[in-house]
């Protein structure tokens, strides 16, 4: 199985803030990475696929890049609605791993 | 709007089994793969099973392999996961997910919460 890492497990950060998470697999991935967005009570958000692509409707701070075992998700200005925690997830081979989650808090 | 909605949680003892439901809505079901995920509290996510659009191709992650089935109804917008010989350890809020062609999950439902207890 691939195990995803990713770090900083919990990161505090102000509104306007440039954040980045990072995330690591055990092996190469090509660009089969995603970033999520998970809120309390609410269904995860795709924000990321493919690495660096852009989901529809999600604003353009966020942005993702890497590829192979190493990958990055910035958030270039965080806004109030950022403070979530975060996943990636590989789908290139079964099982489907997520990272363990990066929650980012309020400073 | 495109829409996943969950059903079929509750409270069961270990042992015993469950059915969970999710309903597709405003989207060419039949066109996507399908998954669960699953979240135990206070954890992060864990994928469970998936499902191609045909039924030809289905997955399960080794915790669940052999207990749970995942099922589909094209003809009626559904995705199923039957969850049998429960265990305290499958506790958890299961959502289903649409899987895209770039191989991420771009629709969830709300989820529907498993609590496996005695």
């Amino acid at each position: 199985d691939i195990q995803m890492t990713q770090s900083p497990s919990s990161l505090s950060a102000s509104v306007g803030d440039r954040v980045t998470i990072t995330c690591r697999a055990s092996q190469s991935l090509s660009s089969y990475l995603n970033w999520y967005q998970h809120k309390p009570g609410r269904a995860p958000k795709l924000l990321i696929y493919a690495a660096s692509s852009l989901q529809s409707g999600v604003p353009s701070r966020f942005s993702g890049i890497g590829s192979g075992t190493d990958f990055t998700l910035t958030i270039s200005s965080l806004q109030p609605e950022d403070f979530a925690t975060y996943y990636c997830q590989q789908t290139y081979s079964s099982p489907y791993t997520f990272g363990q989650g990066t929650k980012l808090e309020i400073k | 709007e495109v829409q996943l909605v969950e059903s079929g949680g509750g409270l069961v003892q270990p042992g015993r089994s469950l059915r969970l439901s999710c309903a597709a809505s405003e989207f060419t079901f039949h066109d996507y793969a399908m998954h669960w995920v699953r979240q135990a509290p206070g954890k992060g996510l864990e994928w469970v099973s998936s499902i191609s659009w045909s039924s030809d191709d289905i997955d399960y992650a080794d915790l669940v392999k052999g207990r749970f089935t995942i099922s589909r109804d094209n003809a009626k917008k559904s995705l199923y996961l039957q969850m049998n010989s429960l265990r305290a350890e499958d506790t958890a809020l299961y959502y289903c997910a649409r899987g895209t062609f770039h191989d991420a999950f771009d629709i969830w439902g709300q989820g529907t919460m498993v609590t496996v207890s005695s």
